[in-house]
């Protein structure tokens, strides 16, 4: 099946610095790709819909000056944490959508993001 | 209230016992239903896919929704060790842009 690869799976960071994530559908062409975020023993929560070319749409109560998302093309997308802080830290999860005839979702592996 | 509700459990059974999991959700707006497995550490794996009311069946799962009591479920028959996972319910509507409302993912453990 496709594959949706995202690097790295886990880092450790200082507060106060920057951390970016990559999102890679590596089979298929990916126009929309989602970005969740999961704290322990929660549900996948949506922070934003990145479309290829276009500015990302936020979901409410998400800054979009501290999650910067860009994809520049079909098959990547990235979320760069800014100004990481503690409460940051959480297990990040993206999706693409295949953009061919079958427009289904696959899911990457996460990356756990730990600031200290 | 939470769009999609779960009971997050923990949920433990012997092996080879059929195991029930439940999703209710609010929005009569949503039109499709998804169940995942998520492994600790890992992404969640796309399990079932359904659209309408009835069952849908799958080697040893199956699916079932039922739009008009905004209830899904999803059935493990003969389960196995293997099956020991957190599972994901997630919804959404026709027009979302694919965008999934997930719920809370309900623990699994089947003991050998």
């Amino acid at each position: 099946g496709a594959v949706v690869s995202q690097h790295p799976s886990w880092v450790i960071c200082k507060s106060g610095t920057s951390v970016k994530i990559e999102c890679r559908s590596l089979d298929f062409q990916a126009t929309t790709m989602f970005w969740y975020r999961q704290f322990p023993k929660q549900s996948l929560m949506l922070m934003a819909t990145s479309n290829e070319g276009s500015k990302a749409t936020y979901e409410q109560g998400v800054e979009k000056d501290k999650f910067l998302i860009n994809h520049a093309s079909l098959t990547l997308s990235t979320l760069t944490v800014t100004s990481a802080h503690p409460e940051d830290s959480s297990f990040y999860i993206c999706s693409a959508r295949d953009s061919g005839d079958t427009g289904e979702l696959f899911f990457g592996e996460g990356s756990r993001l730990t600031v200290l | 209230q939470k769009e999609v509700e779960q009971d997050p459990g923990p949920l433990s059974v012997p092996e080879g016992a059929i195991v029930s999991l439940n999703c209710t959700y609010s929005n009569s707006a949503f039109q499709y239903f998804m169940w995942y497995r998520q492994y600790s550490r890992k992404g969640p794996e796309l399990l079932m896919y359904t659209y309408s009311s009835g069952n849908k069946e799958d080697g040893r799962f199956t699916a079932q929704v039922d739009k008009s009591s905004k209830y899904i479920s999803l059935f493990i028959r003969d389960s196995q060790p293997s099956d020991s996972a957190t599972y994901l319910c997630a919804m959404r509507q026709s027009n979302s842009g694919y965008a999934l409302n997930f719920g809370k993912g309900t623990s699994l453990l089947v003991t050998p």
